[in-house]
Order: structure tokens, then sequence, then C-alpha cells
């Protein structure tokens, strides 16, 4: 069975300071998605990542995937107010072939908080 | 990215009774599927929605409780049958977009079940 950790859980940070979230997860995969969720709102996809050793940027996002080690990152440049969510990770369940089924497991997420 | 409108947005429901929730793209998918949030929690996998077959079911759900239909490549419904309080989540629906990999969540439908 397929599980994806996430942390840290809370984070509390000033805006300005960079930090990195880590989504740890048990199986063999090797697609993983970030999502950002607003209280009260949807799943805004932030990043898909799709093999090994991708990664990705987006604004002050930056995400990366280590499949052997079965770790994403999800570094936090220079936080703004702005950035204020919870964001999840999860990871694509594969199917019994080995091949992606699109099925995704989630972890806990993780509820960031910029101060200023 | 994919427009996937859901309804209702939110019911409140009474004990015992079912409510179905529909879920409408913007253009054909051949792959959707149901998730569950429940309060403060993350997302969890109720089934994936097949056109013209029945719905595969993740572990701990079934399909006398969630009957899922999927009449064709832009339309799913999901009904929550015989409500407990403890069927009071938001339920959403996913499509993927085969040539990128992306996969798009619904609004979300808030169910509160007293």
């Amino acid at each position: 069975e397929l599980k994806v950790e996430q942390n840290p859980l809370f984070l509390s940070m000033q805006e300005g300071k960079n930090y990195t979230i880590y989504c740890n997860y048990s199986t063999t995969s090797d697609r993983l998605y970030w999502y950002r969720q607003d209280p009260g709102k949807s799943l805004e996809s932030l990043f898909v990542l799709l093999s090994n050793g991708a990664v990705k940027q987006e604004g002050r996002l930056m995400a990366s995937l280590d499949t052997k080690a079965r770790l994403s990152t999800l570094h936090i440049t220079a936080a703004v107010h702005d950035l204020s969510a919870t964001y999840f990770c999860a990871v694509d369940m594969l199917n019994i072939l080995g091949t992606s089924g699109s099925r995704l497991t989630f972890g806990e997420g993780t509820q960031l908080t910029v101060n200023p | 990215s994919a427009v996937i409108s859901q309804k209702p947005s939110r019911d409140i429901c009474q004990r015992g009774t079912s409510l179905t929730i529909q879920c409408q793209v913007d253009s054909q998918v051949t792959m959707m599927f149901w998730y569950r949030q429940q309060p403060g929690q993350s997302l969890t996998l109720i089934a994936t929605a097949n056109q013209g077959s029945e719905a595969t079911y993740e572990s701990g759900f079934v399909i006398d409780k969630f009957p899922i239909s999927r009449p064709n490549l832009t339309f799913s419904t999901l009904t929550v049958s015989n409500m407990s309080p403890e069927d009071s989540s938001i339920y959403l629906c996913s499509v993927y977009r085969g040539w990128d990999g992306e996969l798009f969540f619904g609004e979300g439908s808030r169910l509160t079940v007293l």
C-alpha cells in the first residue's frame, strides 16, 4: 500500500525567508503532483513531475523529484503572504501492470502561514 | 486547464437520505475520478469512473454506498447513499489530461449531513 508523508505539517514563516516542504512516499512511482488549496476552495494544480530528476519552477516555488529516494521537495523562495495556503503532494498509484493509473494518494498536507 | 463544474456546490441533508453530485467537463476526457475530503483532512480516492462500464472502487468504498455513473466522456455522477453524519465531507471530481499528465479538480461539493 502506497503511503505518502509530508513534513512539516504546519509551517509558519516570515516574509522574505526560504523554506522547503518534503514529500516522502513508500513504493515505486514515477509521477508526483503538487497542489495548493486555499480555505474553502478546491485544489489548484502547481506542478506535475513526470520523471526522476524533474525540476519545475513557477514564481517563488520550485519542485523536484528523486524517484530513487522516493522524495519530492517544494522549495519556497522569499516567501510572501499570498503564499499562505495548504500544500499537498500526491503520488500516482501504479496499477497492477506497473504503469500509471492516474489514481492519486495524497499526503496529509502542509499548512503554510507567511507572516509579515 | 480543463473546466470542471460540479453541482451542487453545497448541500445540507438529513440522515438516511441520498444525494447525487454531478460533474460536467468542458471537453472529452478518458479518465474521471471521485475523491472525498473529510473536514480538516487530506483527500482520499473513492473510485475511478469508467465510461461504459462499472466504476472501479478503492479499498474501503463500495458501490452500494457510492454508486457512480459515467454515461459519456464529459459527465459523471456520484451518489452518496443512506447518508450519516460521517459522510459530511467535500466530494471532488477530478479529470486526467493525458497529453501532459495533468490532473485537475472541480470546485467540490460540500455536503453536511445532520
